[in-house]
């Protein structure tokens, strides 16, 4: 067990909704990540966020949103879904920034139908 | 634009024999390498990491290499046992970014 906590599991879905993916970090660990894994591709990162503040943005659509709350946990809000956005959705924690050792949670896997 | 690349995507080797995964990147400025470990229905876990000023670390069964002029570094495993059976990751990053991926090489242990 990570220590990093992902809700829910599973989730299905239709084209055009949106979803909010929850993740609560590690105790103690201040940033959080959100990475995508789509069929065939490696993780790609979306953004991170460090005690409250966007730190880093990469590979994430306009579509798509996330922010951290004070108590530490993080939403990825996914909006005007579309087939390809059908992938697993991974956070991750770690105590600072640029800390090489991740804690990852078990995935939130969306299905776009 | 893949920085981090895994051209094996499966490897299988007998238990008790030595596992060699691969990993090659394009960006010079990466200063610190990673190797996760996932298995299914769950998320990656750390496995070892190098720094670019090394060429080697050990930790028990796993060892991971560094060749920077050849932008390439590998993680061999030995012995090789049924429960490393899972997907490797390989990761890089330059100074405080996040992390970069590749897509992973799935190791299967054969008994």
């Amino acid at each position: 067990d990570s220590g990093v906590t992902q809700t829910p599991k599973h989730l299905i879905t239709a084209t055009g909704q949106r979803v909010t993916l929850r993740c609560s970090p590690r105790s103690g660990d201040l940033s959080v990540y959100w990475y995508q894994q789509s069929l065939d591709q490696g993780l790609q990162f979306l953004i991170q966020y460090y005690n409250g503040e966007e730190r880093a943005k990469g590979n994430i659509l306009e579509r798509f949103s996330a922010q951290q709350f004070p108590d530490l946990h993080s939403e990825l809000n996914l909006s005007s879904l579309e087939l390809g956005d059908s992938a697993l959705y991974f956070c991750a924690s770690s105590v600072g920034t640029g800390v090489e050792k991740l804690f990852f949670g078990s995935g939130t896997q969306l299905s776009v139908l | 634009d893949q920085q981090v690349k895994q051209n094996s995507p499966s490897l299988s080797v007998q238990e008790g024999r030595i596992s060699i995964l691969n990993c090659d990147y394009t960006n010079s400025m990466f200063d610190y390498f990673l190797w996760y470990k996932k298995y299914p229905a769950e998320g990656p876990t750390f496995l070892i990491s190098i720094s670019s000023i090394k060429d080697k670390n050990e930790d028990g069964r796993f060892t991971v290499f560094l060749n920077k002029s050849a932008k390439h570094l590998s993680l061999h495993i030995v012995p090789s046992q049924p429960g490393d059976s899972a997907v490797y990751f390989c990761a890089a990053r330059e100074g405080n970014t996040p992390l970069v991926f590749g897509k992973g090489t799935r190791l299967s242990v054969i008994a």
